[in-house]
């Protein structure tokens, strides 16, 4: 069985451009979560959807922050317009019933 | 507010037995989680806590208090591959949301 898939696993642009991070759930898991860990710190809860709704979003930094998951199967977070705080790395997760859930490897987002 | 407390690093020898404690204060509290992380990887699950005890899985085993918002992840005949952050993590009533630790470094030396 695929696990969760993460593209890009890394993506350095510019202060002001757009980024636009996909994570494929593993096949079947209608939760899906976006973590963020930014370089010595704990790794942040950002959103939470189950199938194509947001459960809670209360994680998102702020409106610069878009995230995505039309027909409740992958999920695209999109950062606009990226600033330099926003490096780090994101993390996605699946899970069947909302309790163990699998990571995936992430994306490393620099922000220069 | 809601805050959890982990070591930052802890140093065990192979084949010994350490404990990893956490301590939480969420606003609403559901269960508990223990991840694996090794570096540069995503981090693995190990257990997850809702009733106080222990709970054995193999060579690591987890325990909760809820009245005195503990937990702590005991692993025995240490390896030289346990070597790995360890991340405590709790889920928040409801169910949507997990808080992280910082995750304790554990370095496990011949």
């Amino acid at each position: 069985e695929a696990g969760v898939t993460q593209f890009p696993s890394h993506s350095v642009i510019e202060k002001g451009q757009t980024v636009t991070l996909r994570c494929d759930p593993i096949s079947g898991h209608d939760n899906l979560y976006w973590y963020r860990r930014v370089m010595g710190k704990e790794i942040k809860f950002l959103l939470h959807f189950v199938k194509e709704s947001k459960q809670d979003e209360s994680g998102m930094p702020n409106n610069r922050f878009l995230a995505e998951r039309t027909g409740g199967t992958y999920s695209t977070l999109k950062v606009q317009p990226a600033e330099l705080e926003d490096s780090g790395v994101y993390f996605c997760a699946s899970s069947p019933k909302g309790i163990e859930q699998f990571f995936g490897p992430g994306t490393r987002l620099t922000v220069l | 507010g809601q805050n959890i407390d982990q070591p930052t690093e802890m140093t065990a020898t192979e084949g010994a037995i350490v404990q990893i404690n956490c301590t939480y204060q969420t606003s609403g509290f559901n269960g508990l989680f223990w991840y694996q992380q090794h570096a540069g990887e995503a981090p693995t699950f190990l257990s997850y806590n809702v009733l106080d005890g222990l709970e054995e899985k193999g060579r690591f085993s987890s325990f909760l208090s809820r009245s005195k918002g503990y937990s702590y992840l005991l692993l025995k005949e240490l390896q030289m591959k346990d070597s790995a952050s360890y991340l405590c993590a709790a889920l928040n009533t409801g169910g949507f949301k997990t808080i992280f630790g910082a995750g304790t470094r554990l370095f496990v030396k011949a």
